[in-house]
């Protein structure tokens, strides 16, 4: 069984459009991320969510948005999508969030997304 | 500002020897510190987690040191093995965030 999974694999749009990307997990972990992955590799976090607390990246475009329609789903829907979106973008979760918590993280296959 | 290095260049070593990468960081004071494999076209998998006040990890092959004063972590893969070649990265937690900080990765190529 696939622990986080992530829809579509490969996604190629043009500028301008709206995409959403989908994201479950069968952990049962309260708390899931999004991660952009650039070119030269670096993973950064963009989102992290609960069923209490969102918690965004500041670097973020407000054009990403989470949405979240129960505890297994992190979705991300991105607007007027430009060339500088273009990455991979992953999702992940954890248990619990706690102040001084380990939390090792549980990542998803990834999406490419390529914007022309 | 908070940055966290490893190695760009690939390290390419010879199958059954060490292999050791590195984990820089400054402006941080992490309470753990995690290692994590990245496979192309993959997402990033756990493999180990050391904690501010262990000097030391093992699981299996994999060894893990922690150095708060010099800042670094060493990540060992010992006898490794074609099959040990990929991207790991190293990620830094501090006790005030709950979501660790990735490093770029390193690539290992573990040539037969």
């Amino acid at each position: 069984d696939t622990a986080v999974s992530q829809t579509p694999k490969y996604l190629v749009t043009q500028m301008g459009n709206d995409k959403s990307i989908k994201c479950e997990q069968n952990l049962g972990h309260d708390t899931m991320y999004w991660y952009k992955q650039d070119s030269k590799k670096f993973l950064k976090i963009m989102f992290s969510y609960n069923n209490k607390e969102l918690i965004i990246n500041e670097t973020v475009p407000n054009r990403f948005s989470p949405k979240s329609p129960d505890k297994a789903h992190l979705n991300l829907h991105i607007n007027s999508l430009e060339l500088g979106d273009s990455a991979v973008y992953f999702c992940a979760s954890s248990q619990a969030r706690l102040a001084g918590a380990y939390n090792e993280q549980f990542f998803g296959p990834g999406t490419r997304l390529t914007v022309l | 500002s908070q940055k966290i290095e490893q190695n760009s260049e690939a390290l390419n070593i010879q199958e059954g020897k060490t292999a050791t990468l590195t984990c820089n960081y400054t402006n941080y004071s992490p309470a753990y510190l995690q290692w994590y494999r990245q496979d192309p076209g993959r997402g990033p998998v756990f493999l180990l987690l050391i904690r501010e006040n262990e000097k030391e990890k093992r699981k299996e092959r994999l060894k893990v040191t922690f150095d708060t004063t010099l800042k670094q972590s060493l990540f060992h893969i010992t006898a490794s093995q074609p099959a040990d070649s990929a991207t790991y990265l190293c990620a830094l937690g501090s006790g005030g965030s709950y979501i660790p900080t990735f490093g770029r990765g390193t690539s290992l190529i573990v040539h037969p």
